[in-house]
């Protein structure tokens, strides 16, 4: 059972280029999040999907675009990457009922812009 | 504004002396509060909940609503409690606000 799965783990970009982190969930949740990991910053959340078919912007979306393919997946798009996103990125998902809002992570993807 | 405050970037204690991570928080509802904690090269993954009421690795947190607090305690730190840890606020039904961790270490 893999859980949260994240690709690439490692990425280098220029200024200016353009990526797609992929995310997916083997786990049937409904809710999906993509998450910023800063030095000093904690965990920021960048978008998130309560649902498929729905998104919605967290506290850092700007720069950002996501897509929630289908249920088991949701992709996080930095059109034109900035040195400011240089960070650690972490995909999570959360099921319902008891397990509401208790998040499985995915591994974490490390992105540098230079 | 919702928040999540730990006051603590870095807190070092030695094998065996109790250990306390301060989280505090604001919100004008009824609060649910997490403990996230992420292990060297392991995934962040959730510790306790203040529902639950529970145990976790001899770790407790209460929920103080007066002084808007859910400190993480444990009596007797272990080596194996070095690790970067998170308390996280749910905000609204999906959402989970963070604090900006505290990194403890614990010496032999």
């Amino acid at each position: 059972n893999a859980g949260v799965t994240q690709t690439p783990k490692f990425q280098v970009l220029k200024t200016g280029q353009s990526m797609t982190l992929q995310c997916a969930q083997d786990m049937n949740h409904n809710s999906m999040y993509w998450y910023r990991q800063d030095p000093g910053m904690g965990l920021r959340l960048i978008y998130y999907s309560a649902s498929e078919g729905t998104t919605d912007k967290g506290e850092v979306p700007n720069g950002y675009n996501v897509s929630r393919l289908n249920k088991r997946e949701f992709s996080l798009r930095l059109e034109s990457a900035a040195p400011s996103q240089t960070s650690v990125y972490f995909c999570a998902s959360s099921g319902g009922g008891v397990g509401a809002n208790v998040l499985t992570f995915g591994a974490g993807s490390r992105l540098t812009v230079l | 504004a919702q928040r999540v405050t730990q006051p603590e970037k870095l807190l070092s204690v030695f094998k065996g002396a109790p250990v306390e991570l301060k989280c505090n928080y604001s919100y004008s509802g009824s609060p649910e509060l997490f403990w996230y904690v992420q292990y060297s090269r392991q995934r962040l993954q959730l510790l306790l909940r203040h529902i639950s009421r529970e145990s976790i690795k001899g770790f407790t947190a209460d929920l103080n609503k007066g002084e808007t607090s859910f400190h993480l305690k444990k009596p007797f730190a272990q080596e194996e409690d070095s690790a970067m840890y998170y308390c996280a606020l749910r905000q609204g039904a999906q959402k989970l606000v963070f604090g900006q961790g505290t990194r403890l270490t614990i010496n032999p």
